[in-house]
Order: structure tokens, then sequence, then C-alpha cells
């Protein structure tokens, strides 16, 4: 059974950081593209940021890029987003999601962490 | 950036009753394009991948259909657990992902 677990979000001020973990299980964790998708309170999904299998592609969106950082431990199966000078339109649901093997579209996400911007 | 735009953002249905949502793309997306259901607090399920082929495990009252720039999901016979958001995504872009603002469909 493919699992998709985050962690890490919290309450945090303007300018401040968070890392969140996306921990997986039931697939090799090394073969697929994985993925950061965001929901703010009662809006839609954003895609944050994407990671190839093997870690040396990063991709972010212009909202997040030069902030934060997108990195895998393929030795753990885990997945990570360094969020840096985090801005209050940050708040969200962030959620790691799974590329599908050998194809783009994304096929299991994990329930998501809630990361909280304010002062 | 390709934009999504689903319709309608509300969709009112009886139990039973067919439902056809519509999501449309700014540009040709191809065939690149999935659909997911969310239910308040659980993880979006893909349910339609390349426009039209279900996804493990989805009945089989799901059927996407579409290409180019205009897509259509359709629920044949609405059961009480498929009311639900509904979104769409292109993923032609890979890996900028734009996904469509969602359709609720929700009991009348």
């Amino acid at each position: 059974e493919v699992q998709l677990v985050e962690s890490g979000g919290g309450l945090v001020q303007p300018g401040g950081s968070l890392r969140l973990s996306c921990v997986v299980s039931g697939f090799t964790f090394s073969s697929c593209a994985m993925s950061w998708v965001r929901q703010a309170p009662g809006k839609g999904l954003e895609w944050v940021s994407s990671i190839s299998g093997s870690g040396g592609s990063p991709y972010y969106a212009d909202s997040v890029k030069g902030r934060f950082t997108i990195s895998r431990d393929n030795s753990k199966n885990t997945l990570y987003l360094q969020m840096n000078n985090l801005r209050v339109d940050d708040t969200a649901v962030y959620s790691c999601a799974k590329g599908a093997f050998a194809d783009f579209y994304l096929d299991y996400w994990g329930q998501g962490t809630l990361v909280t911007v304010s002062s | 950036e390709v934009v999504m735009t689903q319709s309608p953002a509300t969709l009112s249905v009886s139990p039973g009753e067919r439902a056809t949502l519509s999501c449309r793309a700014s540009q040709s997306v191809s065939s690149s394009l999935a659909w997911f259901q969310q239910k308040p607090g659980q993880a979006p399920r893909l349910l339609i991948y390349g426009a039209s082929t279900r996804a493990t495990g989805i009945p089989a009252r799901f059927s996407g259909s579409g290409s180019g720039t205009d897509f259509t999901l359709t629920i044949s016979s609405l059961q009480s657990e498929d009311f639900a958001v509904y979104y769409c995504q292109q993923y032609n872009n890979w890996p900028q992902f734009t996904f469509g603002g969602g359709t609720k469909v929700e009991i009348k």
C-alpha cells in the first residue's frame, strides 16, 4: 500500500523558517519524481515544487523560488521542503504527492501538514 | 502558465442523477489532463489520467473525455460518496502543474 505522511508544519512568524518532511512507503521511492502542492484555507490547489527521482533536478513555482528548497534522501524514503523567509500568504496545507512511474501525473497524495504564518 | 478553468463552481445533483463537469485549458495540453476528487480533510484522490483513463480502483461510473483544451468528467449515476470537490490538473507542462479552481458537487 502506498503511503505518504507529512510532518513539520506549525505556526511561524513572517520571515521565519520551517522544514517539512514526507516519509513514503509502498513503492520504489528513487524511481519516482515527487512534488509538493499546497492549498490555502478555502482555496484551490497550487503546485509548489517538484524533484526528479535522483534528486538532481528541482523545480519551483515563481511564488516560492529563492525561498524554498526541495530535496530528498532516497536512503530514508523521505522528501523535504525547506521553507525560508516565510510570508503570510504561504499559509496553507502542504501535501507531498508521488509522480506516476514513467509518466508525469500525480497518482498518490499525503494528507498534508498545516503551515500557518502569522505574527 | 497554462490556466485551467472549471465550470460550474457548484453543481447541485440528486443521488442517481448524472453529473457533468467541465475543464478548459488556456492552451492545448494534449491529453495530459487528470481529475481528482477531494473530500473535506482528506487527500486528493486520482480518478482519471490521460484525460480518459480511470485510475486503479476507480468505479466505472466515472469517465473522462476530451483533448486539447476542453475536457469533461462525467459521473453517470451519483452515489452518496461522490459528493465532493473535483479538480482538474494539466501535466503537459511538467513539472509546472496547474489546477482548476474546482467544482463542488453537492446534494440537491
